[in-house]
């Protein structure tokens, strides 16, 4: 089946530096990306997402890139905040729509002050 | 905004009762919405897809009789967990879809604990 993987599954960083954190995924129907932040116990939250038609998408500290030839799709948070800790999952739509999402397996993000 | 809420948002019941979840859409219309199982420290896995007026969509490996999902309304899904086992202990999490082409939000979860 259709699957996406997501690297890594836990990153460690200074508050300041940059995170960056990698999905591929495998159904090249795919064409919409989001990403959620979850914070323990609580609800996905959609901070940033990008569709096919689309290379790069950045809002204030979050950007994301899309290679679709690759079949690759990240995620970039700069200047990293105490807050930004959290788990981040990255999602791909799978049977050519936008809806149905396979999600990737999570990445625990830990900013140290 | 895109409000989604749940309930209830924890459950305790004895193996072989029955359980239901609502979800609904607060402030938009959903004719799609989505429930998810999400297992500590692992990932969401979609159960099935929730179309209003329609049977819902399920997942491979998921046993549409043993989670009935109802979605009557285009504000209200229902997942009923029957004959609840302590293996269907989980986090279940819902969405819903605003339009066509819109993002997923996302309920606030409900825990169920089955002894």
């Amino acid at each position: 089946g259709e699957n996406v993987e997501q690297h890594p599954s836990t990153l460690s960083v200074q508050e300041g530096d940059s995170a960056v954190i990698k999905c591929t995924y495998s159904d090249s129907a795919s064409n919409y990306f989001p990403w959620y932040k979850q914070e323990l116990g609580k609800r996905p939250q959609l901070i940033i997402d990008i569709r096919s038609n689309v290379g790069e998408k950045k809002d204030q500290r979050i950007a994301v890139t899309l290679n679709k030839t690759a079949k690759h799709f990240s995620l970039h948070i700069t200047e990293t905040q105490p807050e930004d800790s959290a788990v981040y999952f990255c999602a791909a739509s799978i049977g050519g729509g936008y809806n149905k999402l396979i999600f990737g397996a999570g990445t625990r993000l830990a900013v140290h002050p | 905004g895109a409000v989604v809420s749940q309930h209830p948002s924890w459950v305790i019941c004895k193996s072989g009762t029955s359980v239901k979840i609502e979800c609904r859409s607060l402030d938009f219309q959903a004719t799609t919405m989505f429930w998810y199982r999400q297992f500590p420290k692992q990932s969401l896995m979609l159960m099935a897809t929730s179309n209003e007026g329609s049977k819902a969509t399920y997942e491979q490996g998921v046993e549409k009789d043993k989670f009935l999902i109802n979605h009557a309304s285009l504000t209200l899904s229902t997942l009923t967990v029957t004959s609840a086992h302590p293996e269907d202990s989980s986090f279940y999490i819902c969405s819903a879809e605003r339009g066509e082409q819109e993002t997923q939000y996302f309920g606030p979860g409900t825990r169920l604990l089955v002894l």
